[in-house]
């Protein structure tokens, strides 16, 4: 079963850092784009940007650049999201994502909640 | 950037009567559109690629159409299960690759 495994709730507070995972497995993770989506409470989706694991290409939406740093890891098969100083602005949900072969998100993860309070 | 505008933004359906929703790209996708579907507390669910393509497992009452910079998600016969929020999504042209702002379709 394709199937993407993200990483557990986050609650964190202002300035801190972070880094969320994505997991992906039943398929060759190399060769797909996993992206990430940003959902505030109560609010629609946002793209965030995307990764090729496959050699680490990677594209931020203008929205999002400089905020987040987007990485992955081959050999364990996952995909990272990171901030380096989390503001209470970034509490959201957010979802990895993989770009099928059309380019469709077509395999999502569950979702990884992040609060940033004081 | 490509601005996706869907309307209309809450749409109210009675079970088992038709559900039309669009979807309209600032500039052409030519055909890059996927829709999604997302009930409360769930991940979104990829339900129409290529604008008009069924993804594997969606129904048949679901159906997409349109091209350049005009979409529409066709829902015939609506299910209980059915009542969610809908995006559309460009990818087209990136980074980024934006969302609609959703229509949410509710039990009228």
């Amino acid at each position: 079963e394709v199937q993407l495994v993200q990483s557990g709730v986050e609650v964190k507070k202002p300035g801190e850092s972070l880094k969320i995972s994505c997991k992906g497995s039943g398929y060759t993770f190399i060769t797909y784009w996993i992206g990430w989506v940003r959902q505030m409470p109560g609010k629609g989706l946002e793209w965030m940007g995307v990764i090729y694991p496959g050699d680490s290409d990677i594209r931020y939406s203008p929205s999002f650049q400089g905020q987040v740093t987007i990485s992955a890891d081959k050999s364990t098969s996952t995909a990272y999201l990171q901030w380096s100083s989390l503001k209470a602005s970034d509490t959201a949900m957010y979802y990895c994502a993989r770009h099928g072969g059309g380019g469709a998100m077509d395999v999502w993860g569950q979702g990884t909640t992040v609060t940033v309070s004081s | 950037e490509i601005v996706m505008t869907q309307s209309p933004a809450t749409l109210s359906v009675s079970p088992g009567e038709r559900a039309t929703l669009s979807c309209r790209a600032s500039q052409t996708v030519s055909s890059n559109l996927a829709w999604y579907q997302q009930k409360p507390g769930q991940a979104p669910r990829l339900l129409i690629y290529g604008a008009s393509t069924r993804a594997t497992g969606i129904p048949a009452r679901f159906s997409g159409s349109g091209s350049g910079t005009e979409f529409t998600l066709t829902i015939r016969s609506l299910q209980s299960e059915d009542f969610a929020v809908y995006y559309c999504q460009q990818y087209d042209n990136w980074p980024p690759w934006t969302f609609g702002q959703g229509t949410k379709v509710e039990i009228k």
